[in-house]
């Protein structure tokens, strides 16, 4: 299994709250991602990150924003929790973008955050 | 633009039944094509993948063959179990844009 980990696992919180999620590889895999998971939608793509202090947005990017400091960490914020951001955040992983071998994502254990 | 329409669930099956979960897509150019399953509490694990036309991914007793002409990437395994009673998503990679059905629950009874 691809070395992710996220933090934290759980987490409820409060409306108008700023809120992060870490996402940490022992991989050294140069792109990352952060999907959120809602019942009838699969994953959606908020944002990615191609390298370190390089990111992108995704599908939902609105309310998001993300930062990559470090190779091993890319961490997702919340500025101001809302009720519609409850959900399933996974992290994941892969070596390349292009379609070959390195382009599959691996997934992280996800976090389960809601908002209240 | 890039989308993936997956069977709606729930599916249940008994013990040694077929499985066939369908998937289409719509994409431009030549994306690859993915099933991930996901099993309670867990992230999503790569199932099997294919890269082009007429590609066949299996693994683990499951199949898929890549289908251009009929845009599909159809789920099958001749003799499910009750370990595979999961979320299986159907998704697709077309340069960095990544984009997931919205996933079907399959419940294998013995």
């Amino acid at each position: 299994d691809a070395g992710i980990t996220q933090s934290p696992r759980h987490k409820v919180t409060e409306t108008g709250t700023p809120v992060t999620l870490r996402c940490h590889q022992t991989e050294n895999h140069r792109y990352m991602y952060w999907y959120r998971q809602d019942p009838g939608h699969g994953l959606r793509l908020i944002h990615y990150s191609y390298g370190v202090k390089d990111t992108d947005k995704g599908e939902v990017s609105d309310g998001y924003s993300v930062s990559r400091s470090k190779t091993e960490d890319f961490l997702l914020t919340l500025e101001s929790a809302t009720s519609s951001q409850t959900s399933v955040y996974f992290c994941a992983i892969s070596e390349a973008l292009a379609a070959g071998e390195g382009e599959t994502q691996y997934f992280g254990p996800g976090t389960r955050l809601l908002v209240l | 633009g890039n989308s993936v329409t997956q069977m709606e669930g729930p599916v249940t099956l008994s013990e040694e039944a077929f499985l066939t979960i369908n998937c289409t897509y719509t994409a431009t150019g030549y994306p690859s094509l993915f099933w991930y399953v996901q099993y309670p509490g867990e992230g999503l694990q790569l199932l099997l993948k294919a890269t082009k036309a007429d590609d066949k991914g299996s693994n683990k007793g499951f199949e898929a063959t890549y289908r251009k002409e009929t845009t599909s990437f159809h789920l099958e395994k001749g003799s499910v179990q009750v370990s595979d009673s999961a979320v299986y998503f159907c998704a697709l990679r077309n340069n960095n844009d990544m984009r997931f059905g919205a996933g079907t629950r399959l419940t294998v009874k013995p």
